[in-house]
């Protein structure tokens, strides 16, 4: 079974601070990728990496960076949190070996607040 | 106009009954077609696939894709309680610049017992 985990399911923070979202995935997918999911918008693609260090941006990045360091974790960092940054955010990984075909596994998420 | 659209509900259905969840799409390059499943407090989970226009069965799901009309369809028979979720559509196009999946903002659905 594929696992993909999160290390917060739930997080405080405050407007002004640096905050780690991390991920792992323990099946050697080569693509992970970081969502975020508001009522009524759905899930916005905010980061992607199809391999270690490689990282492309993307519908909504701004106020994001991310971090892949190691094929199995795939780290979101808000550099600076402000409250329009309060939403759940999903992790989820899928292989390379058909792109057309490949199934995204998604963590549990991590709803942040953003006070 | 978002590329794809989705009522979000929610839907209420007795238990039993048979649902039909829609999304539209705008984009025609879209190839691939998923629905997926979000119980509460837990992510997404991958419940049918498809490629082509037509129906795909699976148990008592159902998926159908007509291109034409850019317009995708899951039914779900003899709905249970534990049917009681977010269903999401997703649309996955793959081109020379890499692939782009795009998701719909998710239908909620209770089925009563």
């Amino acid at each position: 079974d594929v696992k993909v985990t999160q290390s917060s399911r739930y997080l405080v923070k405050r407007t002004g601070e640096k905050v780690f979202l991390e991920c792992v995935q323990d099946m050697d997918h080569e693509n992970m990728f970081w969502y975020r999911q508001d009522p009524g918008l759905g899930l916005r693609l905010i980061y992607f990496s199809y391999d270690v260090k490689m990282k492309e941006k993307g519908d909504i990045p701004e106020g994001y960076s991310v971090s892949r360091e190691k094929k199995e974790r795939f780290s979101l960092i808000l550099e600076s949190a402000s409250t329009n940054q309060t939403s759940m955010y999903l992790c989820a990984s899928s292989s390379s070996g058909s792109l057309g075909t490949d199934t995204q596994y998604f963590g549990p998420g991590t709803r942040l607040t953003v006070l | 106009q978002k590329e794809v659209e989705q009522d979000p509900g929610p839907l209420s259905v007795p238990e039993g009954a048979i649902v039909s969840l829609n999304c539209t799409y705008s984009n025609s390059a879209f190839q691939y077609f998923m629905w997926y499943r979000q119980y509460s407090r837990k992510g997404p989970e991958l419940l049918m696939y498809t490629y082509s226009s037509g129906n795909k069965e699976d148990g008592r799901f159902t998926a159908q894709v007509d291109k034409s009309s850019k317009y995708i369809s899951l039914f779900i028979r003899d709905s249970q309680p534990s049917d009681s979720a977010t269903y999401l559509c997703a649309m996955k196009l793959v081109g020379d610049g890499g692939f782009k999946t795009i998701f719909g903002a998710g239908t909620r659905l209770f089925v009563k017992a």
